[in-house]
């Protein structure tokens, strides 16, 4: 099957744990992005990390990248409701505009 | 800031039936994508243009067809709506290589 044509993973903890997601591609790429989708809108970008990064932070998330493995991970420390979304990983290739979309982790946050 | 508008919001459409949705966009982005999202699923790249002149196709590109009118709008058209393509269809604009993706809220499409 395609990247991207899977059924979404889906992962629940409560409020307060840590979590991580991970992303494994075949191609590859320059960039890796992780972006969160709200139910019923497109996915936003949350943090992009580029292939000369290992890690990346934007306040309580963390990206990282081994590009040795293909392979990237997003963790969410002290994870709030609101973290409630849906969260994809994409890359976009060797000539930068072709981005494509893993397959997802619906993570659901309970108080 | 910019927005990315898709018409319609809902098609409904018959089996068979050639349907035709539309995007704009006024980031003055140059690179502009189609992708399909089955309820549940990741999102799959149907057509994307790296510039106004440009077309490519991606990994769904079967059963569809898109024109880049203009630097603002990209269309993509269903050329022979199928049940099995049910779906939500997000259009996409970028500024360039490498970088952040904007996008639209979505057509839902139902063919009966």
């Amino acid at each position: 099957s395609q990247w991207g044509e899977e059924n979404l993973q889906a992962l629940s903890i409560q409020e307060g744990e840590d979590v991580t997601m991970n992303c494994s591609y075949k191609t590859y790429t320059t960039v890796v992005h992780w972006y969160r989708q709200d139910s019923g809108r497109g996915p936003a970008l949350i943090i992009l990390i580029r292939s000369n990064e290992r890690e990346k932070r934007s306040g309580r998330l963390r990206a990282t990248l081994d590009t040795s493995s293909q392979s990237s991970s997003l963790s969410i420390t002290a994870a709030q409701c609101e973290d409630t979304a849906v969260y994809f990983c994409a890359t976009d290739g060797a000539g930068g505009y072709k981005v494509v979309f893993g397959s997802g982790t619906r993570l659901l946050v309970s108080p | 800031g910019g927005i990315i508008t898709q018409t319609p919001k809902f098609l409904i459409g018959q089996e068979g039936q050639k349907l035709t949705l539309k995007c704009q966009q006024n980031f003055n982005h140059d690179t502009m994508y189609w992708y399909r999202q089955d309820s549940g699923k990741g999102l799959r790249l149907i057509y994307y243009s790296i510039t106004e002149n440009d077309l490519q196709k991606g990994d769904l590109s079967e059963g569809y067809d898109a024109s880049r009118e203009k630097k603002s709008s990209f269309s993509l058209t269903v050329t022979s709506a199928q049940k099995n393509e049910m779906a939500v269809f997000l259009c996409a604009s970028s500024p360039g290589q490498n970088t952040e993706v904007f996008f639209g809220k979505g057509t839902r499409l139902t063919v009966v």
